[in-house]
């Protein structure tokens, strides 16, 4: 069975404080693709990374980094010095190789509010 | 270059009624996905198209369908609404909609059945 689990469900940081979003997620598949998405309040989902299950390089572009552990099955997400912008609902996704196309397995979301 | 467009952006209806939602992709991208998202069940992959075809099916009732045209704008009808159908539905884009490529999401229709 597919499944993302977003264990927390809200964080309340405070401005430039370090964050990390925590993600597990289980498949049968041994492809597979992760992603993050981040969902301002107008609704949009923007495109944060994604991932293949072969790359399990952690990656950082700028404030972001994120963390692949396949022996944990998990691909946890920090922002380092948040600011208040980042505040927003954040998603954790999964795509099977063998999906007959376009289906993402969401996790519940994490809402993070950065205050000032 | 243009995002993935849907429109309207809010709709009421009233239960019973039937209604349809539109979704423009990113020119050039044959794939269109739809999602449900509520509080209380996250979002849910309803079904996506591609080149006019229904391609993946989530786990929703007939009464949630779709089409797609042959420009890749695709269209999504609930039929018989219900107090439970209100949420944002979202639509996503991608060039094959494969895990090779990126999905980028429109800003939703937030739909409202009284």
């Amino acid at each position: 069975a597919q499944k993302v689990t977003q264990a927390q469900t809200e964080i309340s940081v405070v401005e430039k404080e370090d964050v990390t979003l925590d993600c597990v997620y289980e498949t049968r598949d041994t492809t597979y693709y992760l992603f993050w998405y981040k969902q301002p309040p107008s609704g949009e989902l923007v495109f944060l990374i994604r991932r293949n299950s072969f790359d399990e390089q952690n990656e950082i572009s700028g404030r972001y980094s994120w963390n692949f552990q396949k022996s944990t099955s998990s691909f946890n997400f920090t922002i380092t010095a948040s600011q208040v912008v980042d505040s927003a609902v954040y998603f954790c996704a999964l795509s099977e190789a063998n999906n007959q196309g376009g289906k993402l397995i969401f996790g519940q979301g994490t809402e993070l509010s950065v205050k000032p | 270059k243009a995002g993935v467009t849907q429109t309207p952006r809010y709709l009421i209806k009233t239960r019973g009624q039937q209604v349809t939602l539109s979704c423009s992709p990113i020119s050039g991208h044959r794939s269109v996905s739809w999602y449900q998202q509520t509080p209380g069940q996250g979002l849910q992959f309803l079904f996506e198209y591609f080149s006019e075809t229904q391609r993946n099916k989530g786990n929703f009732p007939g009464r949630f369908s779709g089409r797609q045209f042959s420009n890749s704008r695709s269209e999504m009808n609930v039929s018989t609404l219900e107090l439970g159908d209100s949420a944002l539905y979202l639509c996503a884009s991608s060039f094959e909609g494969f895990q090779g490529y990126g999905y980028t999401f429109g800003s939703g229709t937030r739909l409202t059945v009284v």
